[in-house]
């Protein structure tokens, strides 16, 4: 197993457009997580999963912002309507329970133009 | 709500002398109490976690953190520093829900 991984990792796009992140958690993880990092600051918690169910999701940052994981495996984050405040690195980690370690993967910086 | 407080968003120490890095907690529940590394344009890495064994934690790269409830604190130390050991570090409390990381502490090592 290679660890958590993220893709894109870098994104550079222009105010008002979509975009989708993508995260493949360890594979016998059952919890996903997002986070969100900005410059000089420890990660923000975005929302998390239990397997397929989305079990909080009132952190998200604003209805622009949501999160998915169909199947129980990989999950996307999406912001629409990009802004320039978007700009940060945003991190996913898995687990293989509540209470156990998250592990992390290299984050996707978002760069919002 | 739980929270965390780092003490300290830059810490300069030179090769081979103790590193310190503080931080303190806040939780209405017996915490889950972590420190995390992160090197440049990485993702996070566990150093060690506390949860409710022993209160002195011994983590990777020589670094341990004792858990002192009567002070709310969670400090992360290492008798010697290296260059490697560089980097950002982030304490972090956990209930069952989700992570609350502190703003981190920036480790510089002086040859």
């Amino acid at each position: 197993d290679t660890g958590v991984s993220q893709n894109p990792r870098h994104k550079i796009t222009k105010r008002g457009q979509n975009v989708t992140f993508r995260c493949d958690p360890i594979s016998e993880h059952n919890r996903l997580y997002w986070y969100r990092q900005t410059l000089g600051q420890g990660p923000e918690f975005l929302t998390y999963f239990q397997n397929e169910a989305q079990l909080e999701k009132s952190r998200l940052l604003s209805d622009r912002f949501s999160a998915e994981r169909p199947k129980g495996s990989f999950s996307t984050l999406e912001i629409q309507r990009t802004e320039q405040g978007d700009s940060a690195m945003y991190l996913c980690a898995s687990s293989l329970s509540s209470l156990n370690e998250q592990f992390f993967g290299p984050g996707t910086r978002l760069t919002v133009l | 709500a739980q929270s965390v407080t780092q003490l300290g968003s830059h810490v300069s120490v030179s090769e081979g002398a103790l590193v310190l890095l503080r931080c303190n907690y806040s939780s209405s529940v017996p915490p889950y109490l972590f420190w995390y590394v992160q090197y440049p344009n990485q993702g996070l890495q566990l150093l060690l976690k506390y949860t409710s064994a022993a209160t002195l934690v011994k983590g990777i790269n020589g670094f341990e953190a004792e858990f002192k409830k009567s002070e709310t604190s969670f400090h992360l130390t290492k008798p010697s520093a290296h260059m490697s050991d560089a980097a950002e570090y982030f304490c972090a409390v956990s209930d069952n829900n989700d992570m609350r990381f502190g703003a981190g502490t920036r480790l510089t090592v002086k040859p």
